[in-house]
């Protein structure tokens, strides 16, 4: 059973440019949330996709847009890039229902910013 | 502002020592705090995790020990082994309302063979 998997694996953009990473959840699955873990810091939550509508977001601004498709796959887009977006992207499945809610997460997609 | 605080930064051990880390928090309506384990090139993976309702939970060598009126709780690894060295973050969430987890900033858990 294959986990939470996301790719490019590694990027490099420039200033200005505009980026889609891409998920896919965990087998079963079907809320997908996006995280940002800046170096030497803890993820921090950008949203969360469930039923191809986005139902929560974090503190981030609307340079940082996303979609699920039909098979619960994601993408993350983020438009105007600044240097400051450098970072690991991560991306988390877990079931919409159910009492067991454990998030699982994938390796990320590691983006710099030059 | 950052509603859960985590320390140490970073931590050595030797190996077959306890590894502690401890985190606080602020917003009581918190009720589920998992710990993550993140190794280099990788996600973060759950390790355990613990509601409100209970002051201890362990599982193998890994014990989380909670304080609610204090809103602070640790992590203690056991037997702390070299393959446990890795980033470990504390963590809250608001599991019956939003479940977005929010993340302290890490412990960097170095084991000496």
């Amino acid at each position: 059973d294959a986990g939470v998997t996301q790719s490019p694996t590694h990027l490099i953009k420039t200033r200005g440019q505009q980026v889609t990473l891409r998920c896919s959840p965990k087998s079963g699955h079907d809320t997908v949330s996006w995280y940002q873990q800046a170096l030497g810091q803890g993820p921090q939550f950008i949203f969360q996709y469930y039923e191809e509508e986005e139902r929560q977001r974090g503190n981030f601004p609307d340079r940082f847009s996303g979609h699920q498709f039909p098979n619960y796959s994601s993408e993350l887009n983020v438009n105007a890039l600044l240097l400051g977006d450098s970072a690991l992207y991560l991306c988390a499945s877990r079931p919409g229902t159910g009492v067991i809610r454990t998030q699982y997460f994938g390796p990320g997609t590691r983006l710099l910013v030059l | 502002q950052q509603q859960v605080k985590q320390s140490p930064q970073s931590l050595i051990v030797q190996k077959g020592g306890i590894s502690i880390i401890n985190c606080a928090y602020e917003n009581t309506a918190f009720d589920y705090f998992p710990w993550y384990q993140q190794f280099p090139g990788k996600g973060p993976a759950l390790l355990i995790a613990i509601r409100p309702d209970v002051s201890e939970k362990k599982e193998g060598r890994f014990t989380i020990s909670f304080n609610k009126s204090a809103k602070q709780f640790s992590l203690h690894i056991m037997d702390s082994q070299p393959g446990d060295s890795a980033t470990y973050f504390c963590a809250a969430s608001l599991e019956h309302r939003d479940d977005k987890i929010i993340f302290g900033k890490g412990t960097r858990l170095h084991i000496l063979p």
